[in-house]
């Protein structure tokens, strides 16, 4: 059963307007959140993390919000930019180490 | 700087080869780790390295073995290849492996089992 779930596997967005991507994750332990972006051929590169002592992250275009209640995520992109096409992947660890648990990944096209 | 290098980039392998794969960091980071990535699903963790000296069983290690053979190299063995184990490679650096250290990802080896 997966722990960290991206329940949309595309997303398409106009170039300048928000893209919004989701994250649930079903263990209450997890207290590490982080988004890693992935372009074809690369690894992925780390973009923005929370800790689960905060609800709102922002750096530059990016945003990450954090319900605990709902055991939910999101990371918001604006304005969306072409660059910004690429698979989206959420991750979480409980703990003080690096054990995390990647979601499956949201393909994410921004259109000119 | 290169970062965090892998070699081979691609590999074909025949059921019950062995295969090693290799490698490298150049940001002096004591944690080490390899990941599988398989279509549909996120990056499972598969052995990681602390520290110099120590690894440690993640997610999916069975079929894989690993030497950290100094603070810069990590490698991951296949003993006798099967198909299941057809998938995309990475290797990943940090730190001090903390939550909070960033995670430095090579660009991965894929590899075809037959």
């Amino acid at each position: 059963d997966q722990q960290v779930k991206q329940n949309s596997p595309s997303l398409s967005v106009q170039e300048g307007r928000i893209s919004i991507l989701n994250c649930d994750y079903t263990n209450s332990m997890f207290d590490y959140f982080l988004w890693y972006k992935k372009y074809p051929a690369e690894g992925p590169t780390f973009l923005i993390s929370i800790s689960s002592i905060k609800d709102k992250n922002e750096d530059g275009r990016f945003t990450v919000f954090l319900n605990k209640s709902a055991k939910h995520l999101s990371l918001h992109i604006v304005p969306s930019q072409p660059g910004d096409s690429a698979v989206y992947f959420c991750a979480a660890s409980e703990g003080w180490g690096q054990n995390f648990v990647f979601g499956p990944g949201t393909r994410l096209s921004v259109l000119p | 700087n290169a970062g965090v290098t892998q070699t081979p980039k691609f590999q074909v392998l025949k059921t019950g080869q062995s295969m090693t794969l290799q490698c490298a960091q150049d940001m002096n980071h004591n944690s080490m780790y390899w990941y599988r990535q398989d279509p549909g699903m996120g990056l499972r963790l598969i052995y990681y390295s602390a520290s110099e000296g120590t690894t440690d069983k993640g997610e999916v290690p069975n079929g894989y073995n690993v030497s950290r053979l100094n603070k810069r190299e990590f490698s991951l063995r296949l003993e006798s290849a099967a198909p299941s184990q057809t998938s995309v490679y990475f290797c990943a650096s940090s730190e001090n492996g903390r939550a909070i250290d960033t995670q430095y990802f090579g660009p991965g080896t894929r590899l075809t089992v037959l």
